[in-house]
């Protein structure tokens, strides 16, 4: 079937504005996780959804982060009165469950804030 | 400290060469862990488990230290192929716990 998805591929957004990024897992997989990476960086921990269980919402820079997973498949991550400094490529993975099974990454959403 | 320490190179080899990476992991309790590729601008991609036992796929063998707590990457016969950044990673309870990657270039 289709791998992870994510969009939109590209998103310029004004200094305080508001965005939500979109990831559609693989059909099937009930843990869902959000990374983000800036330019030449290592992938940041953001979020982690399992199932119907309460998130891990441990990486979250701020509270103008947020996540929600509706029905335990399709993702959204809203960033909330945008800085400069949100500028990254926000990757979505899923994995059939948690624990022992590989991730697969969606191809990312590249946010710039100007 | 880090979750996961890799050393991020860069790497330079010659086609042909045989490189390792090493990755160190911090929790004990970590139970799976995996090498991903990221190739400049992509998302990463599963590049092969680490098993107890080590694996091999083709030019790749992968092998894991648990007394250690390291994890290794073997590639033989360098291809210009190859040439990318390798992440590591150990999962834990809630989280994959990526390294930071290492990076490889591959010489002709």
């Amino acid at each position: 079937g289709a791998g992870v998805s994510q969009s939109p591929s590209n998103k310029v957004t004004e200094k305080g504005k508001d965005v939500e990024l979109r990831c559609d897992p693989i059909s099937g997989h009930t843990a869902l996780y959000w990374y983000r990476q800036s330019l030449g960086q290592g992938l940041e921990f953001l979020i982690y959804f399992q199932g119907n269980s309460a998130p891990d919402k441990s990486g979250l820079p701020s509270d103008r982060f947020s996540a929600e997973r509706t029905g335990g498949s399709v993702s959204t991550l809203t960033i909330q009165r945008t800085q400069q400094e949100d500028s990254a490529v926000y990757l979505c993975a899923s994995s059939l469950r948690r624990g022992n099974t590989e991730a697969f990454f969606g191809q990312g959403t590249r946010l710039t804030v100007v | 400290r880090k979750e996961v320490e890799q050393d991020p190179g860069p790497f330079n080899v010659p086609e042909g060469a045989t490189v390792a990476f090493n990755c160190t992991y911090s929790n004990s309790a970590s139970q799976s862990f995996f090498w991903y590729r990221q190739d400049c601008r992509k998302e990463p991609k599963l590049l092969m488990s680490v098993y107890s036992s080590g694996n091999e796929d083709g030019r790749f063998t992968a092998q894991l230290n648990r007394a250690s707590q390291y994890i290794s990457l073997l590639i033989r016969d360098s291809k210009l192929s190859d040439s990318a950044t390798y992440l590591c990673v150990a999962v834990g309870a809630n989280n994959l716990f990526f390294g930071t990657g290492t990076r490889l270039t591959v010489i002709p």
